[in-house]
C-alpha cells in the first residue's frame, strides 16, 4: 500500500474554495510538499510546509497541517479554470526520496 | 535559465530495444532521480544519486540502469528486460542549498511499439 494516501478526484465549481486532502504515515518527515501537474507536463512545486508548522498561506493557497493524525490539506481560494490539474501531496524520506500519493484530480466547472 | 531538461519529450521503441532518457540540470543539485508515472498512478521512484559516481536503485529498478558520470546529468536507459516500459518518465533534482526541495523536468513519453 501507499505510504500517501489522497482521495481521487475532486469536482468545483469556478469561484469556490477548493479543498483537497491528504494523508501520511512518515511522522519524521520534515517537509510536506503540495505539486501540481498539468496534462502531459512535469511536476510544478506549489507550495511545502515544514512539520513543525500548522499552517502556511501563499496568495490564495493555504496549507494546513495536523501532525499529530498525520493529515495535510491544500485550500484554493477562489478556484479558477487555470486550477483544474491534478495535485500531489508528498512527505520526504530521510534520505532526500519523497513519498508521493496517486494525486488528486481536480476539475473546476463554469 | 536555469532548470532540469529532459529529451525526447516523446519517444516510440519497438519491442526488444534499449532506449537511453536523457535528463541535464544547471541548478548545481548534487541529487538527481527518476521517477516513472503510469496513467492514474503516483509516481514511482526508478534510481535516484545523491553524488556523481553513486546511485542507489529505488522501488521499481527492475529492467532500468542508470549512470551520473557527471553531476549535471543523470540518463536512464529502459532495457529490454523492462517488461511494460509504456509510460510517462519523470526526471527530477534536489539539493540541500534549496531545502532539499525536489524540482521536476518536464517528463519524457516513451511507448512501445
Amino acid at each position: 500500500g501507499e505510504d500517501v494516501e489522497q482521495s481521487l478526484f475532486l469536482s468545483v465549481r469556478e469561484g469556490d474554495s477548493s479543498v483537497i486532502n491528504c494523508t501520511y504515515t512518515d511522522s519524521s518527515s520534515t517537509y510536506l510538499y503540495w505539486y501540481k501537474q498539468e496534462p502531459g507536463a512535469g511536476l510544478q512545486l506549489l507550495t511545502y510546509i515544514f512539520s513543525n508548522m500548522d499552517m502556511k498561506q501563499d496568495q490564495r493557497l493555504t496549507v494546513l497541517l495536523n501532525k499529530k493524525d498525520k493529515h495535510l490539506s491544500l485550500r484554493i481560494a477562489d478556484t479558477q479554470t487555470g486550477d483544474s490539474a491534478i495535485y500531489f501531496c508528498a512527505e520526504n524520506s530521510p534520505n532526500y526520496k519523497l513519498s508521493f500519493g496517486a494525486g488528486t484530480t481536480v476539475t473546476v466547472r463554469a | 535559465d536555469g532548470g532540469i531538461t529532459q529529451s525526447p519529450k516523446y519517444l516510440f521503441r519497438k519491442e526488444g530495444q534499449n532506449v537511453t532518457l536523457s535528463c541535464e540540470q544547471n541548478l548545481n543539485h548534487d541529487a538527481m532521480y527518476w521517477y516513472r508515472q503510469d496513467p492514474g498512478q503516483g509516481l514511482r521512484l526508478i534510481y535516484y544519486s545523491q553524488i556523481v559516481n553513486d546511485f542507489q536503485k529505488g522501488d521499481i529498478a527492475e529492467g532500468y540502469s542508470v549512470s551520473r558520470e557527471k553531476k549535471e546529468s543523470f540518463p536512464l536507459t529502459v532495457t529490454s528486460a523492462q517488461k511494460n516500459p509504456t509510460a510517462f518518465y519523470l526526471c527530477a533534482s534536489s539539493s540541500p542549498n534549496s531545502g532539499n526541495t525536489i524540482y521536476f523536468g518536464e517528463g519524457s513519453w516513451l511507448t512501445v511499439v
